[in-house]
């Protein structure tokens, strides 16, 4: 099983350039969820989707921010317009159960810096 | 609002030290607490604990939850250096709730 896959490893884009992470999750998961770790606020939660839908986006910083889930085995995460404070490293979950409070499987993250 | 502590929020030790890592929390509907362990990468799954009192062992490492007093604890016996990582805890409601980790440098 490869994991969960997120594109691209690394970005550097400039401030006010929309930016577009993706994620691939393991398959037969039915929830993904997409965080957001720094050095000051640690892993917060973004948004949740399962079976494709967004349940929960109250993580989601500002409208700059959205989330899509076309299908089972893809999601993208877009910021639009960047900022400065918007640097940080993204990773992706997946999860085949309750995935709530069970154990998720964590991508290796993009990590994202705004100039 | 629902909080997840960790403590210490660093900890340096020689290679064979004993350590023992904290996490309490202040949440609404308690379904699980996890601990990950974070090298330089993605989080990877250590533990998880839904019933008080009861230890989940793996190797050298160990983990106990208490719900009446709202915390767990995580040992890891005769460190290595491979054992430097970012552990992190966190609260299952309806989400995960993550602590800030306890960043953890074992030194030959």
């Amino acid at each position: 099983d490869a994991g969960v896959i997120q594109s691209p490893r690394h970005e550097v884009t400039e401030m006010g350039q929309e930016v577009t992470l993706r994620c691939k999750p393991i398959s037969g998961h039915d929830y993904l969820f997409w965080y957001r770790q720094t050095m000051m606020r640690g892993l917060e939660l973004l948004i949740y989707f399962n079976n494709n839908v967004p349940i929960d986006d109250s993580g989601m910083p500002e409208d700059r921010f959205s989330a899509k889930m076309p299908n089972a085995s893809f999601s993208t995460l877009k910021i639009q317009p960047s900022e400065p404070r918007d640097s940080a490293v993204y990773f992706c979950a997946s999860s085949p159960l309750a995935g709530t409070y069970n154990e998720q499987f964590f991508g290796p993250g993009t990590r994202l810096t705004v100039l | 609002e629902d909080k997840v502590v960790q403590s210490p929020l660093s900890l340096v030790v020689h290679e064979g030290d004993t350590v023992t890592l904290n996490c309490s929390y202040e949440v609404t509907n308690f379904r699980s607490l996890l601990w990950y362990k974070q090298e330089k990468k993605a989080p990877t799954f250590l533990f998880m604990l839904t019933s008080s009192g009861i230890e989940k062992k793996s190797g050298r490492l160990s983990s106990i939850l208490d719900k009446k007093e709202l915390f767990s604890i995580l040992n890891i016996t005769a460190t290595q250096t491979g054992d430097s990582a970012i552990y992190l805890c966190a609260v299952g409601t309806d989400k995960l709730i993550f602590g800030t980790g306890t960043r953890l440098q074992v030194f030959p």
